[in-house]
């Protein structure tokens, strides 16, 4: 069974970098593409990227180039940095796996809660 | 971008009930339409893709259907393990999106 794993810091301050790792069991890194989605407090749920260990990578425009994912075959693991963060990147943030060869997801973690405040 | 539009936002049902939760796309989609079930502090849970396929597992109770622009999830007799938050998801055009998600909640 593929599992996923969020793991970091549950509190950044405003404009800094907000870091998190997902890290994947039952399933290769090398062999899917990634994702990670997030879900401010009260409000819907917001893809922010995916990306494949070839370096295929596709972004969400409306975070505006702040976004950077990154891939890790050994452990087995990608990681997501958001940069300048405000309070409004306060949310629980997702790692998910792409079913392939489409573009929704079959395997999720359970999310962490990330909050940008002082 | 594709915005994707659930209603109701809240339904109250009984176990037993027949369920169903609409989602529109701003534009059309075809069938690239995916649902998920979401329970606080799990991983949400894929049931339907293409608008319609069942996924491996989900119970038959949950069906989908629609394309372009309308969609539906139905449960076919509410369960209690189904009382949860449900989404859909366009995967027709990037940004992917979501839609608002709608409670399920205990009558």
């Amino acid at each position: 069974q593929v599992q996923l794993q969020e793991s970091g810091p549950g509190l950044v301050k405003p404009s800094e970098t907000l870091s998190l790792t997902c890290t994947v069991s039952g399933a290769s890194v090398s062999s899917y593409y990634w994702s990670w989605i997030r879900q401010p407090p009260g409000k819907g749920l917001e893809w922010i990227s995916y990306m494949q260990h070839t370096g295929s990578i596709n972004y969400n425009a409306s975070l505006k180039g702040r976004v950077t994912m990154s891939i890790a075959t050994s452990p087995n693991q990608f990681s997501l940095q958001l940069n300048s963060v405000t309070a409004a990147d306060t949310a629980v943030y997702f790692c998910a796996r792409r079913a392939p060869p489409e573009n929704y997801f079959d395997f999720w973690g359970q999310g962490i809660l990330v909050t940008v405040s002082s | 971008d594709i915005q994707m539009t659930q209603s109701p936002s809240t339904l109250s049902a009984s176990v037993g009930d027949r369920v169903t939760i609409t989602c529109r796309a701003s534009q059309s989609i075809s069938s690239y339409l995916a649902w998920y079930q979401h329970k606080p502090g799990k991983p949400p849970n894929l049931l339907i893709y293409k608008s319609s396929s069942l996924q491996s597992g989900v119970p038959s109770r949950f069906s989908g259907s629609g394309s372009g622009t309308e969609f539906t999830l139905t449960i076919g007799s509410l369960q209690p393990d189904d009382f949860a938050t449900y989404y859909c998801q366009q995967y027709s055009s990037y940004p992917l999106t979501f839609g608002g998600g709608t409670k399920v909640e205990i009558k």
